[in-house]
């Protein structure tokens, strides 16, 4: 069965300096992961997904991820948080089995102080 | 044109009143979905359609009742809601290769009350 935990509801940066949202899953089999952002009041935007190719991947707004099997992990990163940052953000995990499901983390609230 | 939109943006029903919700998309995809966010809470995923097909339906009550008249248009009807059920309503899209593993293009949602 597959699961996604999101392991802080909440993380506080200063602008300019790095962001890092941590994501763990559980899945059965070769799992598709994905984040999404969420700015207030406004639909998800894909910010980048895994797909079984590169381990890094690069996403949009300068994020990045890092799909480590071994630690069941796809944390998302940002060299310098921006102001405009401040969202809310989504580990989803997306998995190729007869039980097609997606499966959404909780979600972690970026705060950006100035 | 990677946009799925949604109308009305926010909506206002009595608990005896029968309304719809619009959703649209001029992608291509083959699957779409409705999902339901609460307040602080990541979204419920509701039903999904594949070749205009239900294939998911996640137990949601009867008094929901999507459709989807063709590839581009997903609807999702309201009929006797409870004030629970307020909340933002939100429409994807994706690609459909026997799976759905495929990154979502979400709406803006529309945002119901039901008093």
């Amino acid at each position: 069965a597959q699961s996604v935990t999101q392991l802080d509801s909440h993380v506080s940066v200063s602008e300019g300096t790095p962001v890092l949202l941590r994501c763990n899953y559980s899945s059965s089999y070769s799992p598709s992961l994905f984040w999404y952002v969420q700015h207030p009041n406004k639909g998800l935007q894909l910010l980048l997904k895994y797909t079984s190719a590169a381990t890094l991947v690069k996403g949009i707004n300068g994020f990045e991820a890092e799909f480590k099997k071994s630690e069941t992990s796809f944390h998302l990163t940002k060299p310098s948080a921006h102001m405009s940052d401040a969202a809310e953000y989504f580990c989803v995990v997306s998995e190729l089995d007869r039980d097609d499901k997606i499966i959404f983390g909780k979600g972690t609230r970026l705060h950006i102080l100035p | 044109d990677t946009e799925v939109t949604q109308t009305p943006k926010h909506l206002v029903m009595g608990m005896t009143n029968k309304k719809s919700l619009k959703c649209e998309q001029h992608m291509g995809h083959r699957a779409m979905y409705w999902y339901k966010q609460k307040a602080k809470k990541p979204p419920e995923l509701m039903f999904v359609y594949s070749y205009e097909k239900l294939s998911i339906n996640e137990s949601v009550p009867s008094r929901f009742s999507p459709e989807c008249p063709n590839s581009s248009l997903l609807n999702l009807h309201l009929h006797a809601l409870q004030p629970e059920d307020s909340a933002l309503y939100l429409c994807a899209s994706s690609q459909v290769v026997g799976t759905i593993a495929y990154e979502q293009y979400f709406g803006p949602g529309t945002r119901l009350t039901v008093t």
